[in-house]
């Protein structure tokens, strides 16, 4: 599993409500990301950590932001729940040497309903 | 970016017959493609990849091909069995507008994969 745990696994929130999912890596890994999977959609990339305090945006970013203030974790923060950010959210890693390729590992899952 | 295509969206086949999913990229610079499979309710998960200099690999009863002139790979599997049953994505790294892709993957829709009895 590569060692990813995501927290929390299943919740349901309030329009309107901030909502912080973590993602916690134990193998000192570089790269994060963070996915959503929409049905027809597949997955898609939301925010990603190259490093502490290093970060950018994907490809559906709007809504969300994201903080990495040590390696092991990455925080994605939803600052005002939307029902459109219902939706299951993964954490990744990309693990292996940089010749190995992309070689990305997902977590879990959390599954987010905004009501 | 880069932008993946996947096709079909829904597969169904009988146990025994081959499958064959076929995926589409955009941007010529990419050299790893890899293939997930993802059981309903859990994680995708890394079944097999391929880079750029190699136009096939296979791994028992799976294989994936890759074209780099049209910018097209596949996923084949033989022998279906209705364990491989499941949805499964292509992907092919994406790079921000510095031209580094961080190791980020864009994927494709995701193909719905129904083996029968």
């Amino acid at each position: 599993d590569a060692g990813i745990t995501q927290s929390p696994r299943h919740k349901v929130t309030e329009t309107g409500t901030p909502v912080t999912l973590r993602c916690h890596q134990t193998e000192n890994h570089r790269y994060m990301y963070w996915y959503r999977q929409d049905p027809g959609h597949g997955l898609r990339l939301i925010h990603y950590s190259y490093g502490v305090k290093d970060t950018d945006k994907g490809e559906v970013s709007d809504g969300y932001s994201v903080s990495r203030s040590k390696t092991e974790d990455f925080l994605l923060t939803l600052e005002s729940a939307t029902s459109s950010q219902t939706s299951v959210y993964f954490c990744a890693i990309r693990a292996g040497r940089i010749l190995s390729g992309n070689t990305i590992y997902f977590g879990e899952g959390s599954w987010l309903t905004v009501v | 970016g880069e932008n993946v295509e996947q096709h079909p969206s829904t597969l169904s086949v009988q146990e025994g017959d081959s499958a064959v999913i076929k995926c589409t990229y955009s941007d010529s610079a990419s050299n790893y493609f890899p293939w997930y499979k993802q059981e309903l309710g859990k994680r995708p998960q890394l079944i097999i990849d391929i880079r750029s200099n190699v136009g096939e690999k296979k791994d028992q009863r799976i294989a994936v091909t890759l074209n780099k002139t049209a910018k097209h790979f596949s996923l084949h599997i033989t022998e279906t069995q209705p364990e491989d049953s499941a949805v499964y994505f292509c992907a092919a790294p994406g790079k921000n507008a510095g031209g580094t892709s961080y190791g980020k993957l864009t994927f494709g829709q995701g193909t719905i994969l129904t083996v029968h009895p």
